[in-house]
């Protein structure tokens, strides 16, 4: 199973960019699907989008559709989450994940990453 | 995009009570569905995926079943860590998933 290590928490302001990102142990990185989760405070669970390394190419929420990014660099079994335009409202833990195929449950978890979008 | 609504927002059950949380998709998802369970501070936890298979480790009073469009969880005997908020996610589509909003189980 693989494990996954995010990088650490970020402190932005508004209509800057964040990149955050997520590195894959133990496991076979390029056919899993590595996915994004975006958690506001005591609020739900939102899929943002995700990406097979093998293939390249991220697919997105509607709702993320030209807010985010998803990229994978397969040297290194990093997968990147950049989100752009921040506003307060994105303000959130951004947890990645992991699926063993683009059609399977998640597996594993990074421990998430808290982005605070501040003026 | 595949809509998940999630029943009820909130229940509270006594401790060695079973719980019944629902969970309905607004088209059918087949069995491609999953249960988590998250408690304050932490990630989210696999608890049963294909609708109704336990994933390593959890205990047998979670249990789940429903294909299609309608799926339920059930608790049988509420235990003092089964407190926390389940979520329910379809992966039907090719990395086109969402999520429930959540349903928070509380000590009555």
């Amino acid at each position: 199973q693989v494990q996954l290590l995010q990088s650490g928490s970020e402190v932005k302001k508004p209509g800057s960019s964040v990149r955050v990102s997520c590195k894959a142990s133990g496991g076979s990185f390029n056919s899993y699907a590595i996915t994004w989760v975006r958690q506001a405070s005591g609020q739900g669970l939102e899929w943002m989008g995700g990406i097979i390394p093998n293939f390249g190419t991220a697919n997105y929420a509607q709702k993320f559709q030209g807010k985010v990014t998803i990229t994978a660099d397969k040297s290194t079994n990093i997968v990147y989450m950049e989100l752009s335009s921040l506003r307060s409202d994105d303000t959130a833990i951004y947890y990645c994940a992991s699926a063993e195929t683009s059609v399977s449950w998640i597996a594993s978890w990074g421990q998430g990453t808290l982005v605070t979008v501040s003026s | 995009e595949i809509v998940m609504t999630q029943s009820p927002a909130t229940l509270s059950v006594s401790p060695g009570e079973r719980a019944t949380l629902s969970c309905r998709a607004s088209q059918s998802v087949n069995s491609n569905l999953a249960w988590y369970q998250q408690k304050p501070g932490q990630a989210p936890r696999l608890l049963i995926y294909g609708a109704s298979t336990r994933a390593a480790g959890v205990p047998a009073r979670f249990s789940g079943s429903g294909s299609g469009t309608e799926f339920t969880l059930t608790i049988s005997s509420l235990q003092s860590e089964d407190f926390a908020v389940y979520y329910c996610q379809q992966y039907n589509n090719w990395l086109a998933w969402t999520f429930g909003q959540g349903t928070k189980v509380e000590i009555k």
